[in-house]
């Protein structure tokens, strides 16, 4: 089993639409999360902190669910432009500074 | 300017030969990693330093070496590049007592 899992899509909704994106953990010591954009063969790029007592910044919320290990990502009103690939990040109590990322989950919006 | 940069952005090469990537970053960053990345796979981390007399491996460290030149400088050097290290290689910096990462905008490698 991968330390870090994520549903590859791909996910393809209209715009407007709300969608959601999960993602387990195995490691139930980790310490820190995160969610990554990536465009199209570019560089990853932070999107998100993931705090246990929940993020949300603008249309995007973050939350992690400790006991089931996994963190979601919650697009709402979803835009042309959020089409992308999210990736999670997932850093363990024991190798700080090193985080394991999983494969990513496409999302494409659609006119 | 870019925070991490990478040169070169595109290589060409031919299996059995030495190459280097380079990378750097103006963001007083201890951490520096590079990674690669294959189509449809998430990021797969080679090495990683923590300070310039650092090193480790990562889980993917076979066929690759790294340098820390300096603070700011991490270079990554395939001996003897083989076709399977066709991929998308990324540097990345963290630091600052926090976790998140700054990634170069890649390097796209193909070994024929």
């Amino acid at each position: 089993r991968k330390e870090v899992e994520q549903d590859p899509g791909p996910f393809n909704v209209p715009e407007g639409a709300t969608v959601a994106f999960n993602c387990t953990y195995s490691n139930s010591a980790s310490q820190s999360f995160f969610w990554y954009r990536q465009d199209c063969r570019k560089e990853p790029k932070l999107l998100m902190s993931v705090y246990s007592s929940g993020n949300e910044d603008g249309r995007f919320t973050a939350q992690l669910n400790r006991a089931s290990q996994y963190i979601s990502l919650l697009i709402r009103d979803s835009k042309l432009s959020d089409s992308a690939t999210y990736l999670c990040a997932v850093v363990g109590n024991t190798n700080a500074g090193k985080s394991t990322f999983g494969d990513g989950t496409t999302l494409t919006v659609k006119p | 300017d870019a925070d991490v940069t990478q040169t070169p952005r595109n290589r060409i090469t031919k299996t059995g030969k030495r190459i280097m990537l380079e990378c750097s970053q103006t963001k007083g960053h201890d951490r520096m990693y590079w990674y690669r990345q294959d189509p449809g796979l998430g990021l797969r981390l080679i090495y990683y330093s923590f300070d310039v007399k650092d090193i480790n491996k990562g889980e993917i460290s076979d066929g690759y070496s790294v340098s820390r030149q300096a603070q700011a400088k991490f270079s990554l050097s395939l001996e003897s590049a083989i076709p399977n290290q066709t991929a998308l290689y990324f540097c990345a910096s963290g630091g600052g007592g926090v976790e998140t990462q700054y990634f170069g905008p890649g390097t796209r490698l193909l070994v024929l």
